[in-house]
C-alpha cells in the first residue's frame, strides 16, 4: 500500500507566478490535510478536505491560496501570485477518519517551494 | 485545544534511554495524547497514542499519570537514527480535524 504521495518534491517559482502542489492520499483515505512548515518551526495547519468538500480552512490565508480535493484525482493546493514569504515546505497528510488510533494522519514527503 | 509544553532540545548518546516529558495542564476528558516523530526533510510520522497509564509498542512507551496533566515518551536504547524532532499533541478522540503542532523537542543522539 503506497504511502501519501506528493509532487513535485521541489518547486521553484518567481514572484508573481502560480504554484500548484499535488497530493495523492493513501488508498482508502478520504480525509486530506495540508500543512505548511517554515525552517526550524512546527507544522501549521492550513486546510482539511474530504472528497469535493472543504471541511476546515481556518489556517488558509484569505487571499491567493486555494485547495481542492475532487471526486477523481489528487488534492491540489494552489498558490497564486507567489511571494518570497510563501517559501516553505508544504506537507499533505491523509487519514481514514476512523480509529483508534484517533485522528492518525499519514504524511507525505512534502513539497519544498522556493520563491525567487 | 489543550496547549502542550515540551523541552526545546535534548542530547543523548547511543544505547541510552531517552525520556521526553510534555505538559498539558488543561487536557480535556475526551482528549488523547499522541506523539509524532519528524526526521529532517520528511513529514511527521505517528509514534504512539494513549489516554492514561502506560502504552507500549515496538518503537516507544508512553507513560501518563493519573491526573493526565503530563505525559512522558520513552525511547529505549536510542541509536543515531533516532535523531529527530518529537512532537507531543493533544486532541479530542472524536475530532478528525487538524493536528496542532508545537515547536517539538529536537533530540540529538551522539555516538
Amino acid at each position: 500500500n503506497a504511502g501519501v504521495m506528493q509532487n513535485p518534491r521541489h518547486l521553484v517559482r518567481r514572484r508573481g507566478q502560480e504554484a500548484r502542489l499535488r497530493c495523492s492520499p493513501m488508498k482508502g483515505h478520504s480525509h486530506v490535510y495540508w500543512y505548511r512548515q517554515l525552517p526550524e518551526e512546527g507544522l501549521k495547519f492550513m486546510v482539511y478536505l474530504q472528497k469535493e468538500n472543504i471541511i476546515d480552512e481556518s489556517g488558509m490565508p484569505k487571499e491567493r491560496f486555494s485547495a481542492e480535493f475532487p471526486k477523481e484525482g489528487p488534492s491540489i493546493l494552489r498558490i497564486q501570485q507567489v511571494v518570497r514569504g510563501d517559501s516553505a515546505a508544504y506537507f499533505c497528510a491523509s487519514s481514514p477518519g476512523t480509529g483508534p488510533p484517533y485522528n492518525e494522519q499519514f504524511f507525505g514527503p512534502g513539497t519544498r517551494l522556493t520563491v525567487l | 485545544l489543550a496547549k502542550t509544553t515540551q523541552p526545546i532540545s535534548m542530547d543523548s548518546y547511543e544505547g541510552q534511554e531517552v525520556n521526553i516529558t510534555c505538559s498539558h495542564n488543561n487536557i480535556a476528558t475526551n482528549d488523547y495524547i499522541t506523539w509524532y516523530q519528524q526526521f529532517p526533510s520528511q513529514g511527521p510520522r505517528f509514534i504512539i497514542q494513549g489516554y492514561k497509564t502506560k502504552v507500549t509498542n515496538e518503537v516507544a512507551s508512553l507513560f501518563i499519570p493519573a491526573d493526565r496533566k503530563s505525559s512522558t515518551l520513552s525511547l529505549p536504547r536510542v541509536s543515531l537514527s533516532d535523531t529527530a524532532v518529537y512532537y507531543c499533541l493533544v486532541g479530542d478522540a472524536g475530532n478528525t480535524d487538524k493536528l496542532i503542532f508545537g515547536t517539538g523537542t529536537r533530540l540529538q543522539v551522539f555516538p
